[in-house]
């Protein structure tokens, strides 16, 4: 799987858009890119994904860069709720490909 | 629906026992991951399955086998615990169209 890399941590106000940034320069043309998080003590939760257009759903929305080489994760308005750890992963659609985790962004939010 | 169960939730171990991590889920997914995470990083893949009877070897599979009857259930057992594999470990099924869900985990100290 193509790296992807994240801030370390970043923080936020609650109330406030939140916008988490992933950079992936080698990600390949049947590469997905999907966000999880992993809430304190919890195991990690599916956000959204998408390809090649913005996606958005119920939890955040997530905007793709033209040339697919960096993406950003929003959250419209943080909540003290959304502190968690980020992770962006590359994956393929189908066949069995394995999540691939690195270190994510820790949002901390403030109230 | 229950979606991934991990039991049990807590185990401390002696050098040397054994055990087996429960992984249950009931949302017919073909694939299943096992994962272990320690403190401060990301997840790391032990073993994997794509269907009942097949399973392979991930990243970190020393220490650890795993088995595939049914469908539904996909157990790890440690025949020999150390120390070294004192971490969380986590169970977790593909959705290919929407994206993986994970149990809550399961937290074991060898001692």
């Amino acid at each position: 799987d193509a790296k992807t890399t994240q801030p370390n941590s970043m923080e936020s106000n609650e109330e406030e858009p939140v916008h988490l940034p992933c950079n992936h320069s080698t990600i390949s043309g049947t590469d997905y890119i999907h966000w999880y998080r992993q809430l304190p003590s919890q195991g990690p939760e599916y956000v959204i994904h998408g390809l090649t257009s913005n996606v958005n759903n119920r939890m955040a929305s997530l905007a793709i860069a033209e040339d697919r080489k960096s993406s950003t994760l929003i959250l419209h308005r943080a909540t003290l709720r959304d502190a968690a750890v980020y992770y962006c992963i590359l994956r393929v659609y189908s066949g069995n490909t394995p999540l691939v985790f690195g270190k994510g962004t820790r949002l901390s939010v403030i109230a | 629906n229950a979606g991934v169960t991990q039991t049990p939730k807590f185990r401390i171990l002696k050098i040397g026992q054994s055990m087996t991590l429960q992984c249950a889920q009931d949302m017919n997914h073909n694939y299943m991951y096992w994962y272990r995470q320690d403190p401060g990083m990301g997840l790391k893949l032990i073993y994997y399955s794509v269907g009942a009877g097949i399973t392979d070897k991930g990243e970190v599979p020393n220490g650890y086998n795993v088995s595939r009857s049914t469908t539904e259930d996909f157990p790890l057992r440690l025949e020999l615990a150390a120390p070294s594999q004192t971490s969380v470990y986590f169970c977790a099924s593909r959705n290919p169209s929407r994206g993986d869900t994970f149990g809550s985990g399961t937290r074991l100290t060898v001692v």
